[in-house]
């Protein structure tokens, strides 16, 4: 089956750096992406990455590690705005589908 | 550019009533995405259009669950008959063709309720 996971919650104060980690195990990859999904919205898309190594697109930077099925997001310069769930996915073939995880809520305060 | 549009955006209704959902994608967007959302879970897939042929269904509870994209363009989802456990947040997204595009573009989702 698939599977992918990351942490349900984390909290963080103002200002602060934060890195949410995501493993997965699928039959196939062509691309991991990261979602952020602020509540009772839809999810909108942060980054993707498909070869081993780091992408950073200014306050935000995702890294890959094929081989280890890993990946993180991390977050600089945390703002209150950043307070959302973060969505892990794994496309496994190009034009399909994306898997998620089951999202991690994180929480900003001042 | 207009992003994805779905309505309702909000439904309550009964268990064993019907539901039919509406969602119309971004222009140009050859891929059609369902996605259902419980409370709590990341986006699971329901069913997957290209133009108007099903690409992946293999999720979609066909007892119940129907969906059709006749024109290559707008979709719609249609529960008969709803479940409890059909409470989630129905999520449309829209994507290029294949390879050409990266990104999926997601709707603001239709929230169903089933009491």
């Amino acid at each position: 089956g698939q599977n992918i996971d990351q942490p349900t919650e984390m909290t963080a104060t103002e200002g602060a750096i934060v890195q949410i980690n995501c493993t997965y195990q699928t039959s196939g990859f062509n691309g991991l992406f990261w979602y952020q999904q602020h509540a009772g919205e839809a999810p909108t898309f942060l980054s993707y990455n498909v070869l081993d190594g780091l992408e950073e697109k200014g306050r935000f930077s995702s890294f890959l590690s094929r081989s280890k099925g890993y990946s993180y997001l991390l977050l600089k310069e945390l703002q209150m705005k950043d307070s959302a769930s973060y969505l892990c996915a794994v496309r496994r073939q190009a034009g399909t589908a994306l898997i998620f995880g089951k999202g991690t809520t994180l929480s900003v305060s001042s | 550019e207009a992003g994805v549009a779905q309505s309702p955006r909000y439904k309550i209704i009964e268990k064993r009533q019907s539901v039919a959902f509406w969602c119309n994608p971004i222009s140009g967007h050859a891929t059609l995405y369902w996605y259902q959302q419980i409370l709590g879970q990341g986006p699971k897939l329901l069913i997957q259009f290209q133009n108007n042929g099903v690409v992946d269904d293999s999720q979609l509870p066909k007892d119940r669950f129907s969906a059709e994209r006749l024109k290559g363009v707008d979709s719609t989802l249609k529960i008969q008959p709803a479940k409890l456990e059909d409470s989630a947040v129905y999520l449309c997204a829209s994507s290029l063709l294949g390879g050409q595009g990266i990104e999926q573009y997601f709707g603001p989702g239709t929230r169903l309720t089933v009491t």
